[in-house]
């Protein structure tokens, strides 16, 4: 089946710890975004990454790093950095930037 | 960050009823996009309408775009209670960084 996975569903984080949150697609898509949703709102753009080995800071990128090594995979860590990690974090992927982008069921991150 | 902005940010009506929402944005843009969001879950992809069209249909959803209004509407009749989600309009700048931008979302519920 041709979809985008991400894992895990539910994350623990303790202070001062990176975390890392794993996002692949077989969708054959070039490009790849990372999304934040807090309680009651919209998504907002972390990075987003237009092709292999390339990537872009979206609107709230600091505390957050991400890779893109490989076409399928697009990982995104959580920094210590980031002092208010606590949210659901959402990967999509599209054809292109313009294009519709397809979502992943989500990885709800929680500070111990 | 410029972006949709949707209206109203909830509504509740009885299920058969008519449900419309509405998006507004503030710059050019390429298309426009309007995906759903079932409480905790991914975003599903509703519609796309580019920029030089004016009415879409897709089963029981139409939705139209003025450019010169900048404004877009959604409109999902003979409502059932699988549509209660949140309704999110996104637009794609044809201006500046190519990336889809996200508005706060309209809460539908759909009353039995």
């Amino acid at each position: 089946d041709g979809g985008i996975t991400q894992s895990p569903k539910y994350l623990f984080r303790k202070e001062g710890q990176n975390v890392t949150l794993s996002c692949e697609q077989n969708l054959n898509h070039d490009a790849m975004y990372w999304y934040r949703q807090d309680p009651g709102q919209g998504l907002r753009l972390i990075y987003y990454s237009q092709i292999v080995n390339d990537f872009q800071k979206g609107d709230i990128a600091e505390g957050y790093s991400v890779s893109r090594e490989k076409k399928e995979s697009f990982p995104l860590t959580v920094t210590s950095a980031q002092k208010n990690p606590t949210a659901f974090y959402l990967c999509a992927s599209s054809m292109a930037v313009q294009e519709t982008q397809y979502f992943g069921p989500g990885t709800r991150l929680l500070v111990l | 960050s410029q972006q949709g902005e949707e209206d109203p940010q909830a509504l509740s009506i009885q299920e058969g009823e008519n449900a419309t929402m509405n998006c507004s944005y503030k710059t050019s843009i390429n298309n426009l996009q309007w995906y759903r969001q079932n409480s905790g879950r991914g975003l599903v992809h509703l519609i796309l309408i580019r920029s030089n069209e004016r009415e879409k249909h897709s089963g029981r959803l139409r939705v139209t775009l003025d450019t010169s209004k900048k404004s877009s509407s959604l409109l999902i009749t003979a409502s059932r209670a699988a549509d209660t989600a949140s309704y999110f309009c996104a637009t794609v700048w044809i201006q500046g960084a190519q990336k889809l931008v996200f508005g706060q979302g309209t809460r539908l519920t759909i009353n039995p």
